[in-house]
């Protein structure tokens, strides 16, 4: 079945620094992708809708200066934080629809962000 | 704004017993509601899609409802067995040009043996 690859699936850093993540849709193309962001005992809050060769669309509250999406190919998008703070430590997924609006949406596995 | 709302936040059971979770949504006007299964520390994994139109769909032990017009799901689980631990959410799709998925909080299942 369609599977949705995220890497790195942990990572820590230092207060002030930048961190990319990657999704990859691995067998199916993604025109869309979106990336959610859960904390602890919370809902998974959608943070952005990224399009493949357009901007990203980022809901209320989140920060797009902050939050950099980009959406290069069918098979990529990354969500880079910036100058990141123990704030933004959180579990950040990302997901893709396997085929059109009504399909059911696929998961990665997630990237555990920790920033000291 | 739609709000999910799920119920119980946890539940803990013998095995073998046979459980319904509860979802409900304050807007009706959605395109499909979908049920993920998450393990402590990991990604999500779809278990069941109920489009709009639909009633209900199976898989195995897991039968998920939908009642669109009063904006409520269930997923019944039957037998249950402590590999079926894990936190349950409820998605729905509410968005005609895109396709985000709003979610509930989730319920926590246990499951002992």
């Amino acid at each position: 079945g369609a599977v949705v690859s995220q890497h790195p699936s942990r990572v820590i850093c230092k207060s002030g620094t930048s961190v990319k993540i990657e999704c990859r849709s691995l067998d199916f193309q993604a025109t869309t992708m979106f990336w959610y962001r859960q904390f602890p005992k919370q809902s998974l809050m959608l943070m952005a809708t990224s399009n493949e060769g357009s901007k990203a669309t980022y809901e209320q509250g989140v920060e797009k200066d902050k939050f950099l999406i980009n959406h290069a190919s069918l098979t990529l998008s990354t969500l880079t934080v910036t100058s990141a703070h123990p704030e933004d430590s959180s579990f950040y997924i990302c997901s893709a629809p396997e085929w059109g609006y009504n399909s059911p949406l696929h998961f990665g596995n997630g990237t555990r962000l920790t920033v000291t | 704004k739609q709000e999910v709302t799920q119920i119980p936040a946890a539940l803990s059971v013998p095995e073998g017993e046979n459980l319904v979770l509860n979802c409900s949504f304050t807007d009706s006007a959605i395109y499909n509601l979908q049920w993920f299964r998450q393990d402590p520390g990991k990604g999500l994994t779809s278990l069941l899609l109920i489009q709009s139109s639909q009633r209900e769909q199976t898989s195995g032990r897991l039968n998920a409802s939908l009642d669109k017009s009063s904006g409520r799901s269930t997923l019944y689980i039957a037998a249950s067995q402590p590999g079926d631990s894990a936190t349950y959410l409820c998605a729905v799709r509410v968005n005609q040009a895109g396709t985000a998925l709003i979610f509930g909080k989730g319920t926590t299942l246990s499951v002992s043996s």
